[in-house]
Protein backbone atom coordinates (compact mmCIF):
# COMPACT_ATOMS: atom_id res chain seq x y z
CA UNK A 1 0.00 0.00 0.00
CA UNK A 2 1.06 3.86 0.01
CA UNK A 3 2.53 5.07 2.88
CA UNK A 4 4.80 8.33 3.90
CA UNK A 5 7.66 8.77 6.48
CA UNK A 6 9.26 11.76 7.58
CA UNK A 7 11.29 12.36 10.13
CA UNK A 8 10.36 12.64 13.67
CA UNK A 9 10.42 16.15 15.46
CA UNK A 10 10.14 18.35 17.23
CA UNK A 11 13.14 20.05 15.06
CA UNK A 12 14.61 22.91 16.50
CA UNK A 13 16.32 25.54 15.02
CA UNK A 14 17.39 29.34 15.31
CA UNK A 15 16.11 32.18 12.88
CA UNK A 16 17.88 32.64 9.55
CA UNK A 17 18.94 28.45 9.91
CA UNK A 18 19.01 26.31 7.22
CA UNK A 19 15.94 23.53 6.93
CA UNK A 20 15.70 19.87 5.62
CA UNK A 21 12.84 18.02 6.76
CA UNK A 22 12.97 14.85 4.79
CA UNK A 23 10.05 12.90 3.42
CA UNK A 24 10.50 9.51 1.43
CA UNK A 25 7.75 7.42 -0.18
CA UNK A 26 6.09 4.02 -1.09
CA UNK A 27 3.59 4.36 -3.95
CA UNK A 28 2.71 2.25 -6.84
CA UNK A 29 2.31 4.32 -9.89
CA UNK A 30 2.85 7.98 -10.52
CA UNK A 31 1.23 9.65 -7.30
CA UNK A 32 1.62 13.27 -6.73
CA UNK A 33 3.16 14.68 -3.57
CA UNK A 34 2.41 17.49 -1.51
CA UNK A 35 3.24 19.39 1.64
CA UNK A 36 0.96 20.39 4.69
CA UNK A 37 1.40 22.99 6.92
CA UNK A 38 -0.44 23.16 10.33
CA UNK A 39 -0.22 26.77 12.34
CA UNK A 40 -0.79 26.80 15.69
CA UNK A 41 -4.49 26.81 15.78
CA UNK A 42 -5.16 27.02 12.44
CA UNK A 43 -6.32 24.31 10.20
CA UNK A 44 -4.16 22.53 7.34
CA UNK A 45 -2.96 24.22 4.68
CA UNK A 46 -1.47 23.50 1.31
CA UNK A 47 2.53 24.71 1.28
CA UNK A 48 3.33 23.29 -2.21
CA UNK A 49 2.87 20.56 -4.38
CA UNK A 50 4.29 18.74 -7.34
CA UNK A 51 2.47 15.93 -9.75
CA UNK A 52 5.38 14.49 -11.50
CA UNK A 53 9.46 13.31 -11.41
CA UNK A 54 11.78 16.26 -11.08
CA UNK A 55 9.31 18.31 -10.43
CA UNK A 56 9.83 21.39 -7.87
CA UNK A 57 7.47 22.58 -6.20
CA UNK A 58 7.79 26.01 -4.24
CA UNK A 59 5.90 28.75 -2.31
CA UNK A 60 6.68 31.21 0.89
CA UNK A 61 10.63 30.41 0.48
CA UNK A 62 10.08 26.42 1.05
CA UNK A 63 11.34 24.43 -2.13
CA UNK A 64 10.82 20.54 -2.78
CA UNK A 65 12.02 18.43 -5.80
CA UNK A 66 10.02 15.49 -6.43
CA UNK A 67 12.81 12.40 -6.83
CA UNK A 68 11.25 9.55 -8.49
CA UNK A 69 14.75 7.40 -8.17
CA UNK A 70 15.24 7.97 -4.37
CA UNK A 71 11.29 8.28 -3.52
CA UNK A 72 12.01 11.51 -1.77
CA UNK A 73 9.91 14.96 -1.85
CA UNK A 74 12.44 16.27 1.08
CA UNK A 75 11.32 20.07 2.18
CA UNK A 76 14.02 22.85 2.43
CA UNK A 77 14.21 26.48 2.63
CA UNK A 78 17.41 28.41 3.08
CA UNK A 79 16.71 30.98 5.79
CA UNK A 80 13.83 30.13 8.54
CA UNK A 81 11.82 32.76 10.76
CA UNK A 82 10.60 32.37 13.97
CA UNK A 83 6.87 32.12 11.77
CA UNK A 84 7.61 29.16 10.44
CA UNK A 85 7.24 27.63 13.36
CA UNK A 86 4.22 24.58 12.72
CA UNK A 87 3.78 21.50 11.81
CA UNK A 88 4.85 20.20 8.60
CA UNK A 89 3.29 17.10 7.22
CA UNK A 90 4.43 14.95 3.72
CA UNK A 91 1.77 13.75 1.61
CA UNK A 92 1.13 11.56 -1.44
CA UNK A 93 -1.79 10.92 -3.77
CA UNK A 94 -2.69 8.72 -6.48
CA UNK A 95 -4.93 9.69 -8.96
CA UNK A 96 -6.22 13.17 -9.46
CA UNK A 97 -9.14 13.31 -7.35
CA UNK A 98 -8.02 10.35 -4.93
CA UNK A 99 -7.53 10.89 -0.61
CA UNK A 100 -4.33 11.91 0.66
CA UNK A 101 -1.81 9.92 2.48
CA UNK A 102 0.10 11.97 5.04
CA UNK A 103 2.88 11.42 7.19
CA UNK A 104 2.90 11.63 10.66
CA UNK A 105 3.99 15.12 10.43
CA UNK A 106 7.14 17.18 11.80
CA UNK A 107 6.99 19.77 14.50
CA UNK A 108 9.47 22.51 13.93
CA UNK A 109 10.31 25.60 16.61
CA UNK A 110 12.07 28.55 15.26
CA UNK A 111 14.00 30.35 18.63
CA UNK A 112 14.83 33.80 18.02
CA UNK B 1 -14.93 32.29 -1.18
CA UNK B 2 -16.00 30.94 2.27
CA UNK B 3 -13.87 27.84 3.20
CA UNK B 4 -14.68 24.49 4.57
CA UNK B 5 -17.19 24.65 7.72
CA UNK B 6 -17.07 22.29 10.75
CA UNK B 7 -19.45 21.74 13.21
CA UNK B 8 -19.19 21.51 16.40
CA UNK B 9 -15.84 22.27 16.76
CA UNK B 10 -15.13 20.73 20.04
CA UNK B 11 -17.24 17.23 21.65
CA UNK B 12 -16.68 15.88 24.98
CA UNK B 13 -18.72 12.01 24.95
CA UNK B 14 -18.77 9.19 27.27
CA UNK B 15 -17.63 5.47 25.90
CA UNK B 16 -20.77 3.75 24.41
CA UNK B 17 -22.38 7.38 23.80
CA UNK B 18 -22.89 8.65 19.66
CA UNK B 19 -22.03 11.48 17.81
CA UNK B 20 -22.44 13.26 14.68
CA UNK B 21 -21.07 16.03 12.99
CA UNK B 22 -21.46 18.37 10.23
CA UNK B 23 -19.35 19.63 7.31
CA UNK B 24 -20.05 22.19 4.81
CA UNK B 25 -17.71 22.35 1.65
CA UNK B 26 -17.27 24.76 -0.34
CA UNK B 27 -19.47 25.94 -3.02
CA UNK B 28 -19.19 24.10 -6.22
CA UNK B 29 -16.75 21.45 -4.97
CA UNK B 30 -18.03 18.35 -5.71
CA UNK B 31 -15.48 16.07 -4.04
CA UNK B 32 -15.41 15.72 -0.35
CA UNK B 33 -13.47 13.89 2.17
CA UNK B 34 -13.22 12.57 6.32
CA UNK B 35 -9.84 12.48 7.44
CA UNK B 36 -9.53 11.18 11.08
CA UNK B 37 -5.90 13.06 13.06
CA UNK B 38 -4.99 11.09 16.10
CA UNK B 39 -3.27 12.89 18.12
CA UNK B 40 0.63 12.48 17.06
CA UNK B 41 0.07 11.32 13.47
CA UNK B 42 -0.96 12.58 10.36
CA UNK B 43 -4.50 12.54 9.01
CA UNK B 44 -6.10 8.86 7.74
CA UNK B 45 -8.75 9.13 5.45
CA UNK B 46 -12.04 7.61 6.53
CA UNK B 47 -14.38 7.99 3.32
CA UNK B 48 -14.03 9.95 0.29
CA UNK B 49 -17.61 11.27 -1.58
CA UNK B 50 -18.25 12.48 -5.14
CA UNK B 51 -20.93 14.46 -5.44
CA UNK B 52 -23.59 12.20 -2.97
CA UNK B 53 -21.66 8.58 -3.93
CA UNK B 54 -18.99 6.92 -1.76
CA UNK B 55 -15.88 6.22 -4.03
CA UNK B 56 -13.85 5.18 -1.06
CA UNK B 57 -14.85 4.03 2.52
CA UNK B 58 -12.27 0.96 2.60
CA UNK B 59 -10.56 2.48 5.91
CA UNK B 60 -13.82 3.49 7.44
CA UNK B 61 -14.88 1.13 10.39
CA UNK B 62 -18.17 0.10 9.13
CA UNK B 63 -19.25 -1.70 12.24
CA UNK B 64 -19.67 2.11 14.36
CA UNK B 65 -18.74 4.69 11.73
CA UNK B 66 -21.20 5.95 8.89
CA UNK B 67 -21.42 9.14 6.71
CA UNK B 68 -23.67 10.64 4.19
CA UNK B 69 -24.16 13.24 1.81
CA UNK B 70 -27.37 13.93 0.80
CA UNK B 71 -28.05 16.31 -2.24
CA UNK B 72 -24.17 16.66 -2.38
CA UNK B 73 -23.26 19.05 -0.24
CA UNK B 74 -23.50 18.30 3.15
CA UNK B 75 -22.07 15.86 5.11
CA UNK B 76 -22.38 14.12 8.32
CA UNK B 77 -19.87 11.79 9.89
CA UNK B 78 -21.46 9.87 13.07
CA UNK B 79 -19.43 7.24 15.46
CA UNK B 80 -22.12 4.35 17.46
CA UNK B 81 -20.91 3.81 19.86
CA UNK B 82 -17.72 5.59 20.60
CA UNK B 83 -15.00 3.81 21.77
CA UNK B 84 -12.29 5.66 24.03
CA UNK B 85 -9.95 4.85 20.42
CA UNK B 86 -11.64 7.50 18.51
CA UNK B 87 -10.25 10.42 20.65
CA UNK B 88 -9.41 12.42 17.91
CA UNK B 89 -9.91 15.56 15.85
CA UNK B 90 -11.96 14.81 12.59
CA UNK B 91 -11.27 16.74 9.62
CA UNK B 92 -13.53 17.65 6.46
CA UNK B 93 -11.95 18.49 3.17
CA UNK B 94 -13.44 19.34 -0.48
CA UNK B 95 -11.74 19.56 -3.80
CA UNK B 96 -12.77 21.08 -6.78
CA UNK B 97 -13.58 19.03 -10.14
CA UNK B 98 -10.45 20.24 -12.05
CA UNK B 99 -7.59 17.67 -12.11
CA UNK B 100 -5.33 17.85 -9.23
CA UNK B 101 -7.67 20.06 -7.21
CA UNK B 102 -6.20 21.26 -4.29
CA UNK B 103 -8.40 19.87 -1.10
CA UNK B 104 -8.78 22.59 1.14
CA UNK B 105 -9.69 21.70 4.88
CA UNK B 106 -12.13 22.59 7.70
CA UNK B 107 -11.09 23.59 11.24
CA UNK B 108 -12.03 20.17 12.27
CA UNK B 109 -14.23 18.57 15.52
CA UNK B 110 -11.85 17.71 18.02
CA UNK B 111 -13.86 14.72 19.98
CA UNK B 112 -13.09 13.49 23.05
CA UNK B 113 -14.17 10.34 24.78
CA UNK B 114 -14.71 9.52 28.04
Amino acid sequence: GNSVTQMEGPVTLSEEAFLTINCTYTATGYPSLFWYVQYPGEGLQLLLKATKADDKGSNKGFEATYRKETTSFHLEKGSVQVSDSAVYFCALRRGGADGLTFGKGTHLIIQP
Amino acid sequence: EAGVAQSPRYKIIEKRQSVAFWCNPISGHATLYWYQQILGQGPKLLIQFQNNGVVDDSQLPKDRFSAERLKGVDSTLKIQPAKLEDSAVYLCASSSPTAYGEQFFGPGTRLTVL
